[in-house]
């Protein structure tokens, strides 16, 4: 599974948009994209995958570049709830879901 | 529709004794997986569930084993535990419908070892 690279923290104020980066370089021709987020004291949360067409569901958006080496999940309008942990995961063939460090993404009044 | 479900919610046991976990997969689903949650450290992968065997399983010593039942649920059995197995043990159900890593997770049991 391709190695993926997310900053450690970031704020957004509530009501405006959150963008997440996530470098995933090494990602093959059909591998998928996948996010996942874990609120405090939860168990993680399917937000959305992608393969290279962009993607939207009741969640979020998911934009992946052209050349499929990053992408950006975006909470359109960001909510004190939406605060936790977000994972950008690339499984490839592993049958299985790596996660790494994520991106605190804290939401401020 | 209830989703994941997972028993006990938390658990103390001693050095040295064994654990049980059990996991109910969202209906529907028919694969499940184990992972291990320390604090501050984000999920690691035990082992996957599929059609009652055991189809994947990462870096995690032999103490640590599982079992599907017909139904789709699961058990994972910790033996000979130590400080270090102290986490939330998380189990993720996936289904046909959505594929296998679009997995929805119940909500954690937590074990502490003293």
């Amino acid at each position: 599974d391709a190695k993926t690279t997310q900053p450690t923290s970031m704020d957004c104020a509530e009501g405006r948009a959150a963008n997440l980066p996530c470098n995933h370089s090494t990602i093959s021709g059909n591998e998928y994209v996948y996010w996942y987020r874990q609120i405090h004291s939860q168990g993680p949360q399917y937000i959305i995958h992608g393969l290279k067409n962009n993607e939207t569901n009741e969640m979020a958006s998911l934009i992946i570049t052209e050349d499929r080496k990053s992408s950006t999940l975006i909470l359109p309008h960001a909510t004190l709830r939406d605060t936790a942990v977000y994972y950008c995961i690339v499984p490839g063939s592993a049958r299985q879901l790596t996660f790494g460090s994520g991106t605190q993404l804290t939401v401020l009044p | 529709d209830a989703g994941v479900t997972q028993s006990p919610t938390h658990l103390i046991k001693t050095r040295g004794q064994q654990v049980t976990l059990r996991c109910s997969p969202k209906s529907g689903h028919d694969t499940v997986s184990w992972y291990q949650q320390a604090l501050g450290q984000g999920p690691q992968f035990i082992f996957q569930y599929y059609e009652e065997e055991e189809r994947q399983r990462g870096n995690f010593p032999d103490r640590f084993s599982g079992h599907q039942f017909p139904n789709y649920s699961s058990e994972l059995n910790v033996n000979a535990l130590l400080l270090g197995d102290s986490a939330l043990y998380l189990c993720a159900s996936s289904g046909p419908s959505g594929g296998l890593y679009e997995q929805y997770f119940g909500p954690g049991t937590r074990l502490t070892v003293t």
